[in-house]
């Protein structure tokens, strides 16, 4: 079955700590993986995607096919990236599974 | 320019009813694709359309759950005789050419929240 799973419901860091959002998924193929993100009062919105490598707002994801896990990394959290981060997978066909959302909240 | 409206945002409705949703997607985008998402919970995927047509309909629960998108433009979700736990935030998201396979942005809507009592 493909999943996504985010253990940490909720995972609080102060300001200028590193932070690691964890992700992982089952899915036997090759996925197309990305990380999304909904502050609040705001929309869903695309932060990365793994196939493009890039960081973005100073995050990183590395896709670990061994382990498969597709983890969110910052080395130094800032305030303003308190919100909700969804993990994501496409199996191919358009279909896009969500994890259960991880919400971080940045402590001054 | 604008990006993906739901209408209404938030819909209240007995249950037993019949509901609308609408999405206008971005102006261009051929794909549309459907999401429902229940408290505490990510998005799950509902129907995808390429154009006019429901490409994936697989993540409908039932058949009381129908969307259409005449002309591949506007999409409406409708859902009849509707239940207690059919309440959740009904997401609407629009790309360009839906090439999910390879990583393309969806744009999502502000959402419908939807309750039935």
């Amino acid at each position: 079955a493909q999943r996504v799973t985010q253990p940490e419901k909720l995972l609080s860091v102060f300001k200028g700590a590193p932070v690691e959002l964890k992700c992982n998924y089952s899915y036997s193929g090759s996925p197309e993986l990305f990380w999304y993100v909904q502050y609040s009062r705001q929309r869903l919105q695309l932060l990365l995607r793994h196939i493009s490598r890039e960081s973005i707002k100073g995050f990183t994801a590395d896709l670990n096919k061994g382990e498969t896990s597709f983890h969110l990394k910052k080395p130094f959290a800032q305030e303003e990236d308190s919100a909700m981060y969804y993990c994501a997978l496409s199996p191919g066909g358009f279909k896009t599974i969500f994890g259960a959302g991880t919400r971080l909240f940045v402590k001054a | 320019g604008a990006g993906v409206s739901q209408t209404p945002s938030n819909k209240v409705t007995e249950k037993g009813k019949y509901v609308e949703l609408r999405c206008d997607p971005i102006s261009g985008h051929t794909a549309l694709y459907w999401y429902r998402q229940s408290l505490g919970q990510g998005p799950e995927f509902l129907i995808y359309f390429q154009g006019t047509g429901a490409a994936d309909d697989s993540g409908l629960p039932n058949d009381r759950f129908f969307a259409v998108r005449p002309e591949g433009s506007v999409s409406t979700l409708k859902i009849q005789r509707t239940e207690r736990g059919d309440s959740a935030v009904y997401l609407c998201a629009s790309s360009l050419t839906g090439g999910a396979r390879v990583g393309e942005t969806q744009y999502f809507g502000p959402g419908t929240r939807l309750l039935v009592l």
